[in-house]
């Protein structure tokens, strides 16, 4: 079965709101990752959360390993959020990251 | 200027040809990767490379080989091309091989179309 799922598949906003982005695995967990797709394509690293919580601006990464989720908040959503979020989880102790679906995040003026 | 070239940006092959795939990062990271993106499956990991050595491999066909020339150049050769091989394929790098701890930079992709 899939180890990485991703949850909602998609999400329109209203420019202000916020956005609630929820990984699920179902495999033991070294590393957890989360990454920006723009709509063109291209992808920036956005957050390496293993565990507890971690904020970047808007952003805020909380990791509960025990409960095998991760979750990316978007305070306050704005256009520019508009895109696919992706997580990666890594077991094991080697890098070979497994990805999500994505959550296609869509915010509206 | 862009920090990570990839060419080129479109591919089109025939089905059982060999192509090339060029990166070239100016960012003066130790470690490169590859990843693979198509309409089917969701990203994934292909290769990791650190100081010219391959580091891991999520990659089960030997069709694809990474080619290392330089310390900032990881290109990849696939050959007998088939049409699942169509996808849009990822370059990334990052200062070191820390795994999923270092920030990684990606290129704007090669998109590859098999007929």
């Amino acid at each position: 079965g899939q180890q990485v799922q991703q949850s909602p598949t998609s999400l329109v906003l209203q420019e202000g709101e916020n956005a609630e982005l929820q990984c699920n695995f179902s495999t033991s967990l070294n590393s957890m990752q989360w990454f920006y797709q723009r709509p063109g394509g291209s992808l920036i690293s956005v957050f390496y959360n293993p565990s507890g919580t971690k904020q970047s601006g808007r952003l805020t990464s909380t990791t509960v390993i025990k409960e095998r989720r991760s979750s990316l908040h978007i305070s306050s959503s704005q256009i520019t959020d508009s895109g696919t979020y992706l997580c990666a989880l890594t077991s094991g102790g080697n890098y070979k990251p497994t990805f999500g679906k994505g959550t296609s995040l869509v915010v509206h003026p | 200027d862009p920090k990570i070239i990839q060419k080129p940006k479109y591919l089109v092959a025939v089905t059982g040809s060999e192509k090339i795939l060029i990166c070239e990062q100016y960012l003066g990271h130790n470690a490169m990767y590859w990843y693979r993106q198509s309409a089917k499956k969701p990203l994934e990991f292909m290769f990791s490379y650190s100081y010219q050595k391959l580091m891991d491999n999520q990659t089960a066909s030997s069709r694809f080989q990474p080619q290392s020339s330089k310390k900032n150049h990881l290109d990849l050769q696939i050959t007998a091309l088939k049409p699942d091989d169509s996808a849009t394929y990822f370059c990334a790098s990052s200062q070191e091989t820390g795994g999923a701890r270092d920030t990684q930079y990606f290129g704007p992709g090669t998109r590859l179309l098999v007929l």
